[in-house]
């Protein structure tokens, strides 16, 4: 069974602080890695995908991945109030069960206080 | 833009009555998703298509059908829904199984 891990929260933060979420996933031969941004009623929206370990930065956001460790994170820097939602994280496992089969962790809900 | 599209938004249905979702993407993608999802659940994978490849997760009720008549459209057909499928469905694409997978925004279904 394939799986994917993270605490639900919720993780509050205050406002311009760093907010960090963290991942660990079971597949150990897992190639992407995907952090999606839900709003309550919406659809996941794409923050970052990462392939390969170290860090991977677009704007506020950097992405971690250490596959020795089975373990990926997401920092959001300069928190805002509108970066409160839901944040899944996402992982394609190389072996076993449907090809391009997402499997999601139960998502971190962040709460960015004003 | 490149982008996917989910008609309607929002079907109301009642019990037992036959629904149809539309699904259509201008990415030119080979695969697409069709996902269930419920409150504060993650998205559950129902089938998806590579091309006209089909292939149905095993625990996907039979209730639930899926077409594919080109590139661009994908249809999900709920032949009798119960109370139990209530639930926003979200469709996906990406270029190849690998890739990112881009969600359109979703149809809140409600089953009356």
């Amino acid at each position: 069974q394939k799986e994917v891990e993270q605490n639900s929260g919720p993780l509050s933060v205050p406002e311009g602080a760093i907010a960090s979420l963290n991942c660990t996933y079971s597949d150990r031969g897992s190639q992407s890695f995907f952090w999606y941004r839900q709003y309550s009623g919406k659809s996941p929206e794409l923050i970052m995908s990462i392939y390969s370990n170290g860090d991977k930065e677009d704007g506020r956001f950097t992405a971690q991945l250490n596959k020795a460790s089975q373990y990926v994170s997401l920092l959001i820097r300069d928190s805002q109030p509108s970066d409160s939602a839901t944040y899944l994280c996402a992982v394609i496992p190389l072996s076993g069960g449907s090809q391009g089969n997402l499997i999601f962790g139960k998502g971190t809900k962040l709460s960015v206080k004003p | 833009d490149a982008m996917v599209i989910q008609n309607p938004r929002y079907q109301v249905t009642q019990f037992g009555k036959p629904v149809t979702l539309s699904c259509s993407q201008t990415l030119n993608h080979n695969v697409m998703y069709w996902y269930q999802q419920k409150s504060s659940q993650a998205p559950k994978l129902l089938f998806h298509y590579y091309d006209k490849d089909f292939n149905n997760e095993a625990d996907t009720p039979d209730n639930f059908q899926s077409r594919r008549p080109n590139t661009s459209f994908c249809f999900l057909d709920i032949r009798s829904p119960g109370l139990g499928d209530a639930a926003m469905y979200l469709c996906a694409t990406s270029r190849e199984f690998t890739d990112t997978q881009y969600f359109g925004p979703g149809t809140r279904l409600t089953v009356l």
